[in-house]
């Protein structure tokens, strides 16, 4: 199974930009969906979005579209999340995830990051 | 949204005894249900998925079953590594995955 390394932690201000990395050991994430969730401190996961490497898709929950990007590149394997204007509530640990445990209708997250803590603080 | 509420949301229990994680959907979401278990400082490990499918490497004491809006996670002997939060996730509609709350799982 491929091993998922994610960038370091971070410290940021309000209103700034955080761009979290997430690396395939091996330099590929083959046909993987990459995906990105978070979970804030005592809190349950929440998803944010997700990209096909192979060809460049990406797709954005809701509640994020407008202030998060998902790009990947397949050069290096790797996959990035880079979220904007953020608050002091966007303070979580952020996680990327491959879905490769399916059935014949829904893939799940079955390989994920190390995580990386995100704190937003003025 | 499906909205997942996961109940006790806090279970303790003593090592050999069998523990029992109820997870319901406020709407069906017919076998498209995954446990997940969280450590403190670790990401979330694949339990089961399908509803009942165990992931691999996963001991047999930890089962899943249900359908539709209620689903239970059954761990059978339990473990002190068993100590952890589990998390139940659903996908019903695309790309709308939600998580319940967690259970924390407390070994006595």
């Amino acid at each position: 199974q491929v091993q998922l390394v994610q960038s370091g932690a971070e410290a940021k201000k309000p209103g700034s930009s955080v761009k979290v990395s997430c690396k395939a050991s091996g330099g590929t994430f083959s046909n993987n969906k990459v995906h990105w969730l978070r979970q804030a401190p005592g809190q349950g996961l929440e998803w944010m979005g997700r990209i096909i490497p192979i060809l460049g898709i990406d797709h954005y929950a809701p509640k994020f579209e407008g202030r998060v990007i998902i790009t990947a590149d397949k050069s290096t394997g790797t996959a990035y999340m880079e979220l904007s204007s953020l608050r002091s509530d966007d303070s979580a640990v952020y996680f990327c995830s491959t879905t490769t445990v399916c059935t014949s209708t829904v893939c799940y997250f079955d390989n994920w990051g190390q995580g990386t803590l995100v704190t937003v603080t003025s | 949204e499906v909205v997942m509420t996961q109940f006790p949301a806090t279970l303790s229990v003593s090592p050999g005894e069998r523990a029992t994680l109820s997870c319901r959907a406020s709407q069906s979401i017919a076998s498209n249900l995954a446990w997940y278990q969280q450590r403190p400082g670790q990401a979330p490990r694949l339990l089961i998925y399908g509803a009942s499918t165990r992931a691999t490497g996963v001991p047999a004491r930890f089962s899943g079953s249900g359908s539709g809006t209620d689903f239970t996670l059954t761990i059978s002997g339990l473990q002190a590594e068993d100590s952890a939060i589990y998390y139940c996730q659903q996908y019903n509609y695309w790309l709308r995955y939600t998580f319940g709350q967690g259970t924390k799982l407390e070994i006595k």
